[in-house]
């Protein structure tokens, strides 16, 4: 079943611009996870966040974890066309690659 | 890291029919996933298939109707069996290397059944 909800559920922004997605989830967590989806295709991992950790960096992705609000936020700065695609975050409820995938938000970057 | 190969990567199907998507990995893995992801909508576990041992469904998939074959280590199908159109989704396929915590996903099976 679904744990995470994100918001929004759809975004456009022109390029160059940031991106800022939401991913809100209901249980504990070992770590949580963003991954990105182009055209209904196959998801690829982008980053992981463990419980432990607040902030994370991976070239032009920041990721941050707020365990008391049970939230995630993923950032794209200077947002390029090729960026337009689906991003999930899931989270490791149990261990084992127990993931549970939140609905998504639509990114469309326009050039 | 892990390279899938996942196929039909996409087919329409008549209703009543059955298909069977193909998951190929290029080392050998654990654990296997089988996701589906309805119009629109996230991803939702169907089974995880271990080699060995019998699929573990989730709620509200059964095996009838979702059977899935796991022969080795490197290798599994699911089947989607007496097809209506509410099962037209696309299918992924994804798997844990235990060597780390994220997954890898084959590029999906459109499936359109009419």
């Amino acid at each position: 079943s679904q744990q995470g909800e994100e918001d929004p559920q759809a975004l456009s922004i022109q390029e160059g611009e940031n991106a800022t997605m939401n991913c809100s989830y209901k249980t504990s967590i070992n770590n949580l996870q963003w991954y990105r989806q182009n055209s209904g295709r196959g998801l690829v991992h982008l980053i992981l966040i463990r419980s432990n950790e607040r902030e994370k960096h991976s070239g032009r992705l920041r990721v941050t974890l707020d365990t008391s609000k049970k939230s995630s936020s993923l950032l794209i700065t200077a947002s390029r066309a090729a960026d337009t695609a689906s991003y999930f975050c899931a989270t490791d409820v149990g261990g084992g690659h127990d993931m549970r995938f939140g609905a998504g938000t639509r990114l469309t970057v326009k050039p | 890291s892990a390279v899938i190969s996942q196929k039909p990567s996409r087919d329409i199907c008549q209703r009543g029919t059955s298909l069977t998507i193909q998951c190929q990995v290029d080392s050998q893995v654990t654990m296997m996933f089988w996701y589906r992801q309805q119009p629109g909508q996230s991803l939702t576990l169907i089974a995880t298939a271990n080699q060995g041992s019998e699929a573990t469904y989730e709620s509200g998939f059964v095996i009838d109707k979702f059977p899935i074959s796991r022969p080795n280590l490197t290798f599994s199908t699911l089947t989607v069996s007496n097809m209506s159109p509410e099962d037209s989704s696309i299918y992924l396929c994804s798997v844990g290397t235990g060597r780390d915590e994220k997954l890898f996903f084959g590029s999906g099976t459109q499936l359109s059944v009419l």
